[in-house]
């Protein structure tokens, strides 16, 4: 069965340290990824996907399949990245982690 | 503003009872996708409808049931209501079936925030 899993509950990092968002997926076949964001008292919403390569926000996440991970990363954190992030994957449905609360501190 | 209108947004009501839950979509979105959020849980795959059809279901109770209707909007039907079916439901909706087209994006509702006393 498809399974995305975030291990972290909560991560707390201080503004311009790097930040590292891990997410393990367990599909079968080519997995879609996505990582999704809900900023406070704001709709969840789509921070970017595996296939486009992008960096969205200063965040990137790199597909490693030896690995099964998709891990979110920012090289310096910023006060307003603090936020609910979620980790999703596509194969015969779409299935969100449990997510992880992102704290930036001052 | 997603374009995905969840209504209501808080519902409070018994154990043993029935609710309904509505979702429009995006204008123009086929997909509609429901969720369940519980207390530190993330967010629980329901079902997926696309143009009216049943596409996938995920862990959803047999109490529970979804209908998509010729105007696209859906609805969650939940039943015999338990403490623990307090939770957060989101809808969300794409223009792909599959959900990820050519953004791989899903535009979510605010939610309906149910709590069952």
């Amino acid at each position: 069965a498809q399974r995305v899993t975030q291990p972290e509950k909560l991560l707390s990092v201080f503004k311009g340290a790097p930040v590292e968002l891990k997410c393990n997926y367990s599909y079968s076949g080519s997995p879609e990824l996505f990582w999704y964001v809900q900023y406070s008292r704001q709709r969840l919403q789509l921070l970017l996907r595996h296939i486009s390569r992008e960096s969205i926000k200063g965040f990137t996440a790199d597909l490693n399949k030896g690995e099964t991970s998709f891990h979110l990363k920012k090289p310096f954190a910023q006060e307003e990245d603090s936020a609910m992030y979620y980790c999703a994957g596509y194969g015969q449905n779409f299935v969100f982690g449990p997510g992880t609360r992102l704290s930036v501190l001052p | 503003d997603s374009g995905v209108t969840q209504t209501p947004k808080h519902l409070i009501t018994a154990t043993g009872q029935r609710v309904t839950l509505r979702c429009s979509p995006r204008s123009g979105d086929l997909s509609v996708y429901w969720y369940q959020q519980s207390l530190d849980q993330g967010l629980q795959f329901l079902i997926h409808y696309y143009n009216g059809e049943e596409r996938a279901k995920g862990n959803i109770l047999e109490r529970f049931s979804a209908q998509q209707f010729p105007d696209l909007h859906s609805e969650l039907n939940l039943s015999s209501l338990e403490l623990g079916d307090s939770a957060l439901y989101f809808c969300a909706s794409s223009a792909d079936p599959r959900g990820v087209a050519n953004t791989g994006e899903l535009f979510f509702g605010e939610g309906s925030r149910l709590t069952v006393l």
